[in-house]
């Protein structure tokens, strides 16, 4: 299985900075027949089940506001959340669908 | 609205067994691939399982192949988890989530707890 690992496990950052979520797979999850990553992106907030953000590693989910971006390609992705609102506590995961599915272990956002 | 809607969750032994489902509505469910991913109290995500749109596909994580099996019955917009030899591991909350193949989970429940003890 690939496996995904994510970093940091934790981050704070303060309310209007940017936060960078690193999320590296075991193998590569470029789909060369069509030059796409197979990564997505979620958000749990707690007692809730997960959110789609991204996938395709960059393409956001409709409704997800445009200070989340994915990008990377082949192994190494990012999740950046551009200005922190208080909203955006949660932990946030990666996700591989290039082999079954794998998640990262998950990164905490903290204020 | 698209909804999923997990139940069948509760308290079972060790070596027990366990059938979970999930209702769909407001999408064509025979459209859909459809998983199940269970999350273990304060850990992480884990995908189990996934069946194809006319169940001919499935695919199990290692952790639970042997032991649970996958179904969908398309004409009740429904989808299927037996757990047999059910382990204290397995304890966890489990989400059926649509599976967009080959893409990601775009729609979730809001789950359903599975205690081992």
């Amino acid at each position: 299985d690939i496996v995904m690992t994510q970093s940091p496990d934790s981050l704070a950052v303060s309310l209007g900075e940017r936060a960078t979520i690193n999320c590296k797979s075991s193998q590569s999850v470029l789909y060369s027949s069509n030059n796409e990553n197979y990564i997505a992106w979620y958000q749990q907030k707690p007692g809730q089940p997960p959110n789609l953000l991204i996938y395709w590693a960059s393409t956001r989910e409709s409704g997800v506001p445009d200070r989340f971006s994915g990008s990377g390609s082949g192994t190494d992705f990012t999740l950046t959340i551009s200005s922190l609102q208080a909203e955006d506590v949660a932990v946030y995961y990666c996700q591989q669908y290039y082999s079954r599915r794998t998640f990262g272990q998950g990164t905490k956002v903290e204020i | 609205q698209v909804r999923l809607v997990e139940s069948g969750g509760g308290l079972v032994k060790p070596g027990g067994s366990l059938r979970l489902s999930c209702a769909a509505s407001g999408f064509t469910f025979s459209d859909y691939y459809m998983s199940w991913i269970r999350q273990a109290p304060g850990k992480g995500l884990e995908w189990i399982s996934y069946i194809s749109s006319s169940s001919s596909d499935t695919n199990y994580a290692d952790s639970v192949k042997g032991r649970f099996t996958i179904s969908r019955d398309n004409a009740k917009n429904s989808l299927y988890l037996q757990m047999n030899s059910l382990r204290v591991e397995d304890t966890a909350v489990y989400y059926c989530a649509r599976d967009v193949t080959p893409n990601a989970f775009d729609i979730w429940g809001q789950g359903t707890m599975v205690t081992v003890s």
